[in-house]
């Protein structure tokens, strides 16, 4: 999951296993959500999203699990690979008002895969 | 291809000096943003702009500026205000600013990393 401060969560797997990222988002009225994948030195990639009337979506090798009711998303990657090692965003979209379309995003996860 | 450019890759700056970052997009997004990236923090919001010769602050705009003279093109000045300028510095851009329904994230640049001299 998400912390605070300097420490990212960390996760470490073998390749060829399933991986699951978790996210804590703030804010009740957020109303989609976004994955993204940061590799060192470049920008985040956009992963997968889903909209607050879903709580799953699949894409290729990824699935997105929305739990509304404690406020919890996740990512979770198939027989990852080497090259899905990176850190993973998740972001929240405010809702409504002028700020429409901001994002908040969380602190990220490392995600470390072993040969 | 389509998509987000940003310049320099590496900058450097000297105390008291402004700099420019910048940002240019053939997507043809309207919405632009500018983020702050600090070592294992998430992305600060600093400017964002929905539309032409329109703009925002975001939540750490203090010491930064930008203009939007272009659609394409969304340049962030790091003025001397700034006192702590390090960091590596994202740009974004998004399809539609104002429809609130669909799949629009926002589509990301491979970042400039300031340093002070």
């Amino acid at each position: 999951g998400e912390s605070v401060g300097l420490h990212l969560p960390t996760l470490s797997v073998q390749e060829g296993d399933n991986s699951i990222i978790n996210c804590a988002y703030s804010n009740s009225a957020s109303d989609y959500f976004i994955w993204y994948k940061q590799e060192s030195g470049k920008g985040p990639q956009f992963i997968i999203d889903i909209r607050s009337n879903m709580d799953k979506r699949q894409g290729q090798r990824v699935t997105v699990l929305l739990n509304k009711t404690v406020k919890h998303l996740s990512l979770q990657i198939a027989a990852t690979q080497p090259g899905d090692s990176a850190v993973y965003f998740c972001a929240e979209r405010n809702a409504g008002g002028t700020s429409y379309g901001k994002l908040t995003f969380g602190q990220g996860t490392i995600l470390t895969v072993h040969p | 291809d389509g998509g987000i450019t940003q310049s320099p890759k590496y900058l450097f700056r000297k105390e008291g000096q402004n700099v420019t970052l910048s940002c240019e997009q053939n997507l043809n997004h309207d919405a632009m943003y500018w983020y702050r990236q600090d070592p294992g923090q998430g992305l600060r919001l600093i400017y964002y702009s929905q539309i032409v010769n329109d703009f925002q602050k975001g939540d750490i705009a203090e010491g930064y500026s930008v203009s939007r003279e272009k659609k394409e093109s969304f340049p962030l000045t790091v003025t001397s205000a700034q006192k702590n300028p390090t960091a590596f510095y994202l740009c974004a851009s998004r399809r539609d600013s104002i429809t609130p329904v669909g799949n629009q994230p926002q589509h990301f640049g491979d970042g400039t990393r300031l340093s002070i001299l």
